[in-house]
């Protein structure tokens, strides 16, 4: 089965304090992927990665960067957190749609994050 | 972005009643995937939907891809307890992005 580990489950941090979301992925899948999951609002697409060291914005990328080193690793970094940015963050991965592939993602467990 | 809009955004029914739920897009879409997620736990897809038309089952559930491309509808029947998460549509923007719904949450009263 894919296994996709994001390192923390639960962050609590302050305003203006730099956090990074680590998640990992076993299944050689070329795409990751990182969401934001608010009540009301779905799942929204902050940043997303094809390959390593590459990286394309989503629909929400402000006050949001990633880094993709290596192809199992896609970290999902606050630069200076802010109390908008309390949310679950949902890293997924998948490889690109083919035949006999859905492209489907397969999600980690989520990490919730609270800015004081 | 994409807009997928998913109703009803929540359901509180009783144990053995059917459900149903639907997502619409602004665009067309050659793939509709419903997902459910369990609390605490990320998103596990459900049923993926590759036609206009088509409809799949998976157990007490049944999706079925809308003819005009720009929606599906999500049915569960008999339910009970551990169908409780929220399911979420979505659909391909690119080869490699997916969109997702807004999310219906359901609650099962024993």
């Amino acid at each position: 089965d894919v296994k996709v580990t994001q390192s923390s489950r639960y962050l609590v941090k302050r305003t203006g304090e730099k956090v990074f979301l680590e998640c990992v992925q076993d299944m050689d899948h070329e795409n990751m992927f990182w969401y934001r999951q608010d009540p009301g609002l779905g799942l929204r697409l902050i940043y997303f990665s094809y390959d390593v060291k590459m990286k394309e914005k989503g629909d929400i990328p402000e006050g949001y960067s990633v880094s993709r080193e290596k192809k199992e690793r896609f970290s999902l970094i606050l630069e200076s957190a802010s109390t908008n940015q309390t949310s679950m963050y949902l890293c997924a991965s998948s490889l690109p749609p083919a035949d006999g592939n859905t492209g489907e993602l397969f999600f980690g467990e989520g990490s919730r994050l609270t800015v004081l | 972005g994409q807009q997928l809009n998913q109703s009803p955004q929540s359901m509180f029914i009783q144990e053995g009643e059917d459900v149903s739920m639907n997502c619409t897009s602004s665009s067309i879409f050659n793939t509709w995937l419903w997902y459910k997620q369990e609390p605490g736990e990320g998103p596990v897809l459900l049923i993926a939907l590759y036609k206009a038309g088509e409809l799949t089952s998976n157990g007490r559930l049944t999706a079925q891809f809308g003819i005009t491309r720009k929606d599906s509808f999500l049915n569960i029947s008999a339910s009970i307890p551990s169908d409780v998460g929220i399911y979420f549509c979505a659909g391909p923007w690119t080869g490699n992005q997916f969109y997702f719904g807004t999310g219906t949450s359901l609650t099962v009263i024993p």
